[in-house]
């Protein structure tokens, strides 16, 4: 079945420092991607939609890439916030029915002032 | 103003009593969903909903059901609940299935 996994549990940075969270996915199709963000206290939103027509999606200062050869699909920005702190969610579109999503276990990001 | 509301946002029950999570959705969403979040598990679907009287099973039904009355309400019921369903509940709803718009989430303690 389709599955997205993300290794780093937890990142820590300091401010304007350059942020990479890893994910790779599996799946049967040409998947379409997105990053979630959780900020502390509230749900799951969506961040950046990615799909294999465009390869690239921009959102907030975000920017992912969806690498085919490599089934990645990276979340980067150059220069983070105190204001960045969340779980990053790499999430996948169930191929089989495309009715609901899959998502990774998440990274925590912790911005240090 | 696009919005899903949960209520309560917090609970505590003892094992074996009845759990009643409650979502609201102002946006006319057809699809509506129930997940649970868990330290180091991430999101994991309980149940989708179609619409009215129309639901799914998602990865981990078991010990829940769910009732859609009006579309823009779903409970998430649990009967007898146990210490292992200790856990954040999250309700969500999508227009297109890839941007869900989440509630706050309910935090429900089983003791």
């Amino acid at each position: 079945g389709d599955s997205v996994t993300q290794m780093q549990g937890q990142v820590t940075l300091s401010e304007d420092d350059f942020l990479f969270i890893n994910c790779t996915y599996s799946t049967t199709w040409y998947p379409t991607l997105f990053w979630y963000v959780q900020y502390p206290g509230e749900g799951p939103q969506l961040l950046l939609k990615v799909t294999t027509a465009n390869n690239k999606g921009i959102s907030r200062g975000f920017e992912a890439t969806y690498d085919k050869r490599t089934t990645s699909f990276h979340l980067q920005k150059a220069s983070v916030q105190e204001s960045d702190s969340a779980v990053y969610y790499c999430v996948l579109e169930n191929t089989g029915g495309a009715d609901r999503l899959t998502f990774g276990k998440g990274t925590q990001l912790i911005i240090q002032p | 103003d696009m919005k899903v509301t949960q209520m309560p946002r917090y609970l505590i029950k003892r094992m074996g009593e009845n759990v009643l999570l409650e979502c609201g959705q102002d946006m006319s969403h057809e699809t509506m969903y129930w997940y649970r979040q868990d330290p180091g598990l991430g999101l994991q679907l309980i149940y989708i909903s179609y619409d009215v009287d129309s639901n799914s099973e998602g990865d981990i039904p078991k010990g829940y059901r769910v009732s859609r009355k009006k579309r823009e309400h779903f409970s998430l019921i649990l009967d007898s609940a146990k210490t292992n369903q200790t856990s954040v509940y999250f309700c969500a709803s999508s227009l297109w299935v890839y941007e869900q718009y989440f509630g706050p989430g309910t935090r429900l303690t089983v003791l």
